[in-house]
């Protein structure tokens, strides 16, 4: 069965303190690992897909990697805006619908 | 930039009702989806909907559940009878060849009292 967790389930840091979200996952052959954002009350907004091990995304203060096991999401030097929930789910290649499994994210709080 | 549109945005409703939430995809968009998130829970796929036909739908998505794309833009979700169990964000997503970006709307809360 098709899981994945991430660590940690919560995460304080103050303002320009970098750190980074893991997100391990158990699947029968990986299509792609995707990382969204949750704001409280509101759908999950697309940040990256990666589909191989070694490849890396980045996107303002955020860079993805992706290992054979488990990815990581690398914030640096966060901002206040940056609080979030973040949300790492696969793709699993043995499905022909193109459905995620997610795991129950990282609350990310940025203090000022 | 594209998005995904939900309606409505909350929705309350008593025990045994039927609801339907509705859902407009990115319309290039060629595979759609319902997820829900019950409150401090991991979002869960419900089903999902390729060429006018469940592709796949999950051990939650039982009889009281049914999806539609009643024209060329809308994607339907129907509950014929609510259980409080039910009450939960209602997430729709849609994506398009290859599966590669898959673009959530902004969800339905539904509370069922």
């Amino acid at each position: 069965e098709d899981q994945v967790t991430q660590s940690p389930e919560a995460l304080r840091l103050q303002e320009g303190e970098s750190s980074s979200l893991n997100c391990s996952y158990t699947v029968s052959g990986l299509r792609g690992l995707f990382w969204y954002r949750q704001d409280p009350g509101k759908g999950p907004e697309f940040l990256f897909t990666l589909y191989s091990a070694g490849e890396e995304k980045e996107k303002e203060r955020l860079k993805a990697t992706l290992t054979k096991k488990e990815s990581f999401l690398h914030i640096t030097a966060p901002k206040p805006e940056d609080s979030a929930t973040y949300l790492c789910a696969v793709q699993d290649g043995s499905s022909n619908t193109g459905k995620l499994i997610f795991g129950q994210g990282t609350t990310l709080q940025v203090k000022p | 930039e594209p998005e995904v549109t939900q309606t409505p945005s909350h929705q309350v409703t008593q025990m045994g009702q039927e609801v339907i939430l509705r859902c407009v995809p990115i319309s290039n968009h060629l595979y759609f989806y319902w997820y829900r998130q019950i409150l401090g829970q991991k979002v869960e796929f419900l089903v999902s909907f390729y060429n006018n036909e469940i592709s796949e739908k999950s051990e939650i998505f039982d009889d009281q559940f049914s999806v539609e794309r009643p024209d060329g833009s809308n994607f339907t979700l129907k509950i014929r009878s609510t259980k409080l169990e039910d009450s939960a964000m209602y997430f729709c997503a849609s994506t398009g060849e290859g599966w590669t970006e898959a673009f959530f709307g902004q969800g339905t809360r539904l509370t069922v009292v």
